[in-house]
């Protein structure tokens, strides 16, 4: 069965990076595109980009670009993101999520990793 | 690019039905047929309930429906259940080759 499991919870001080892995199984790794997606504390959700897995090629929203950073290992079926110039407004859950039948849905969730911005 | 608008709040009572709206603009949801809807429980990660507007993916019960008119799609819930208590968002494509999200809607069932 399709399976996204991230990394762990972070505790990161503001100006500092965060990286967050989202490890897929159950199928494919380069044939399905992958989102990632944030939600602040009691906030709604936040689309950050998407990477093709297949070449590795990224896109992100204007809100996102310059601090964002998509990336993937094919050989271990990871996908990446990488904030940095973290503020206390970033303190978020994180998701990845994969695409599905349609390019344009998100069927499959990662469990999310809380990032924390504090110092 | 602006957020979908969705109400913050519904209630209805079990066995009744709800409909929750999602109104954008013609840059996003006017222009796609590329609408999707989720639930989430609380402390939990969001799960696909509805995309391309109407379709159900497998597992999903049929008491889901979705529609759209214009700039506003919509999310029906029929024969409410206890289980469906939950928060709700919309989302669609962009012409900006970008994905937004709704505010996200509560759904109580009383």
């Amino acid at each position: 069965q399709v399976q996204l499991v991230q990394s762990g919870a972070e505790v990161k001080k503001p100006g500092a990076s965060v990286k967050v892995s989202c490890k897929a199984s159950g199928y494919t790794f380069t044939a399905y595109y992958i989102h990632w997606v944030r939600q602040a504390p009691g906030q709604g959700l936040e689309w950050m980009g998407i990477i093709n897995p297949s070449g590795g090629s990224a896109s992100y929203p204007q809100k996102f670009q310059g601090r964002v950073t998509m990336t993937r290992d094919t050989s271990t079926s990871t996908a990446y993101m990488e904030l940095s110039s973290l503020r206390s407004e970033d303190t978020a859950v994180y998701y990845c999520a994969r695409v599905g039948g349609s390019y344009y849905s998100l069927d499959y969730w990662g469990q999310g990793t809380l990032v924390t911005v504090s110092s | 690019q602006s957020a979908l608008t969705q109400p913050a709040s519904v209630s209805g009572s079990p066995g009744q039905s709800i409909t929750i709206s999602c109104t954008g603009t013609s840059s996003d949801l006017g222009d796609y047929n590329y609408v999707s809807w989720f639930q989430q429980h609380p402390g939990k990660a969001p799960k696909l309930m509805i995309y391309e507007v109407r379709n159900r993916p497998s597992g999903v019960s049929n008491r889901f429906s979705g529609s759209k008119s214009g700039n506003t799609a919509s999310l029906t819930i029929s024969g409410l259940q206890a289980e469906d208590e939950a928060d709700y968002y919309c989302s669609s494509y962009t012409s900006s080759s970008t994905w937004v999200f709704g505010g996200g809607t509560k759904l109580t069932v009383l």
